[in-house]
């Protein structure tokens, strides 16, 4: 299996419920990444996960709250969200951390838009 | 401060003309320099990478340390190659090693 997938591919959510996006990859990558990707920009790095440990944390908002239970596995959380979070939400994943050769492998996204 | 310019937003060229996508970059280290692409509903994909001196679906790009900048070129384009194109620099020895992604250039191939 060579992809990243993500679920759901898409999600309404009202700004006082909690929801969660799920990331999944089976490559044996040991790093992982949250993006945020707003219509026609680049994607913005949010959190970046190596061997299980939050390594990078792009001062995001404390609504949002990453996860990573195994090395396969990435979820996001999401608590309390404003409108201005709606936006395509991408997981990445590459083969370690720390190597900047390494090419980032990307799901497909989250399209998320909170009313 | 480290950062990737890809000037154009939009670029438009016949089928069969040459293609030239601009990227430069500002890093005062050693880079690593990426190419990935958005095809029209499909995921962010890597097209090619410096450091690989590769070509991919016709596409080459060379790193010119005296200008920063890491062109990406094809000779003949073609329909299939409309999309979204996202020139990223790794700043190696920086310690950080995350993508610094440019704003992207639509590239539209017209019949």
């Amino acid at each position: 299996d060579t992809e990243v997938t993500q679920t759901p591919k898409h999600l309404v959510m009202g700004m006082t419920n909690k929801k969660s996006l799920k990331c999944e990859q089976h490559m044996g990558h040991r790093a992982m990444y949250w993006y945020k990707q707003k219509a026609k920009k680049p994607p913005e790095l949010m959190f970046v996960y190596s061997y299980e440990k939050l390594s990078i944390n792009e001062s995001v908002p404390s609504r949002f709250s990453p996860e990573c239970p195994n090395s396969s596995l990435l979820n996001l959380h999401l608590h309390a969200l404003q409108p201005e979070d709606s936006a395509l939400y991408l997981c990445a994943s590459s083969q370690d951390w720390g190597n900047s050769y390494n090419e980032q492998f990307f799901g497909p996204g989250t399209r998320l838009t909170v009313l | 401060a480290q950062r990737v310019t890809q000037p154009e937003k939009l670029l438009s060229v016949f089928k069969g003309a040459p293609v030239e996508l601009k990227c430069n970059y500002s890093y005062s280290g050693s880079p690593e320099l990426f190419w990935y692409v958005q095809y029209s509903r499909q995921r962010l994909q890597l097209l090619l990478r410096h450091i690989s001196r590769e070509s991919i679906k016709g596409f080459t790009a060379d790193l010119n340390k005296g200008e920063t900048s890491f062109h990406l070129k094809k000779p003949f384009a073609q329909e299939e190659d409309s999309a979204m194109y996202y020139c990223a620099l790794n700043p190696r020895g920086s310690g950080t090693y995350k993508y610094i992604f440019g704003t992207g250039t639509r590239l539209k191939v017209l019949a």
